[in-house]
């Protein structure tokens, strides 16, 4: 299996862009974790589906984000419109059940 | 409240050293326990998971136990070298919640 796959690995945009970060877990896995890291705040869990289900959302910081599970191998978290400080590594986590979490690469999005 | 924290931030050790990390846990009624290592600019990779009933896990020169009811998690290494140079987190997951530590950035002098 190739991992968790993270989509795009850079993002630079301006302020008031919508951002559409994606992410593939990996496959058999039931359980997705979207963070995000800063120097400031460390590791944040944003949200988490169980068998593509928003379980707990109540990391996401604000209404501009919004995050979908469509389907077992496809998640999306979309920021709009982006602010400058949402500047941070956005990481994708999948897992089955409460086992052992596998992260992706990170997205790093700048927002000018 | 649940926090995790992590003392110290940054530690430096001379190379053959054997060393300890450490991370402890508000609310004693944890899910599981989980270690990470951050190499600069990438994602976290797991190290070892310790479920709530059990209390210790060993993976080659890594060994990390777990007191419950002290609220801490120990992660010891062994023989270090300087490939073990990274930053090192501890999640701990309660029924409602995965929370991180700000990790301790481990420097290995050769």
């Amino acid at each position: 299996d190739a991992g968790v796959i993270q989509s795009p690995r850079h993002e630079v945009t301006e302020m008031g862009q919508e951002v559409t970060l994606r992410c593939k877990p990996i496959s058999g896995h039931n359980s997705l974790f979207w963070y995000r890291q800063t120097m400031m705040r460390g590791l944040e869990l944003l949200i988490y589906f169980n068998n593509n289900v928003p379980i707990d959302d109540s990391g996401m910081p604000e209404d501009r984000f919004s995050a979908k599970m469509p389907n077992a191998s496809f998640s999306t978290l979309k920021i709009q419109p982006s602010e400058p400080r949402d500047s941070a590594v956005y990481f994708c986590a999948s897992s089955f059940r409460a086992d052992t979490q596998y992260f992706g690469p990170g997205t790093r999005l700048t927002v000018l | 409240k649940q926090e995790v924290t992590q003392i110290p931030a940054a530690l430096s050790v001379p190379e053959g050293e054997n060393l300890v990390l450490n991370c402890s846990f508000t609310d004693s009624a944890i899910y599981n326990l989980q270690w990470f290592r951050q190499d600069p600019g990438k994602g976290l990779t797991s190290l070892l998971l310790i479920q709530s009933s059990q209390r210790e896990q060993t993976s080659g020169r890594l060994n990390a136990s777990l007191d419950k009811s002290s609220g801490r998690s120990t992660l010891y290494i062994a023989a270090s070298q300087p490939g073990d140079s990274a930053t090192y987190l501890c999640a701990v997951g309660w029924d409602d919640k995965i929370i991180f530590g700000k990790g301790t950035r481990l420097h290995i002098l050769p």
